[in-house]
């Protein structure tokens, strides 16, 4: 199963709502995870089973979506949110190719 | 607390062999999937391979037939060898744990494939 991520690039600027995409080669259900990841670092869970926040997660993360298309939206982007964001799909585990978030 | 804590990276010519391991506390290896999952120098997430509750195993089509991933529940450590290593296998090795999603993941152990 591929997942398609988009853009690759998300130039913002602080209080900014952004979204990520991924879509699926097929349906996978609920069956998507979405991470955070900052250079030097290794990636931390945000959201699972598609819209469930990862406890300690601010709650300006959300996910949504079901079958084959997912988003990840930001409402209100922080100075701390600026990294890379990568969805997975635990069907069979592929990641998408990673969102790239900097400052606008 | 749960932790992860990877080791066994380094410096290996092409065709070479290395073990990984991926020492867990504050959880039982053999009771959660356990994963591992590379990152080649800029570049994203590649998951590799998977052990499941029951031992059973899965891996990604990059790396089948020359990896192997393991436990030793008396440890509770997981491994993963790497057998006919390849430059671009060079990646930044991270081990993680999860029914599905990846709740917890180690700091990484960097595999340099280069003659």
């Amino acid at each position: 199963i591929q997942m398609t991520q988009s853009p690759s690039i998300l130039s913002a600027s602080v209080g900014d709502r952004v979204t990520i995409t991924c879509r699926a080669s097929q349906n996978i259900s609920m069956w998507v995870a979405w991470y955070q990841q900052k250079p030097g670092r290794a990636p931390k869970l945000l959201i699972y089973r598609a819209s469930t926040l990862e406890d300690g997660v601010p709650s300006r993360f959300s996910g949504s979506g079901s079958g084959a298309e997912f988003t990840l939206t930001i409402s209100g982007l922080q100075p701390d949110d600026f990294s890379t964001y990568y969805c997975q799909q635990y069907n069979s585990y592929s990641f998408g190719q990673g969102t790239k978030v900097e400052i606008k | 607390e749960v932790q992860l804590v990877e080791s066994g990276g380094g410096l290996i010519q092409p065709g070479g062999s290395l073990r990984l391991s991926c020492a867990a506390s504050g959880f039982s290896v053999s009771s959660i999937y356990m994963s591992w999952v590379r990152q080649a120098p800029g570049k994203g997430l590649e998951w590799v391979s998977i052990i499941y509750t029951g031992g059973s195993t899965d891996y990604a089509g990059s790396v089948k037939g020359r990896f192997t991933i393991s436990r030793d529940n008396s440890k509770n450590t997981v491994y993963l060898q790497m057998n006919t290593l390849r430059v671009d296998d060079t990646a930044v090795y991270y081990c993680a744990r999860g029914l599905g999603a990846l709740d917890s993941w180690g700091q990484g152990t960097l595999v340099t494939v280069s003659s």
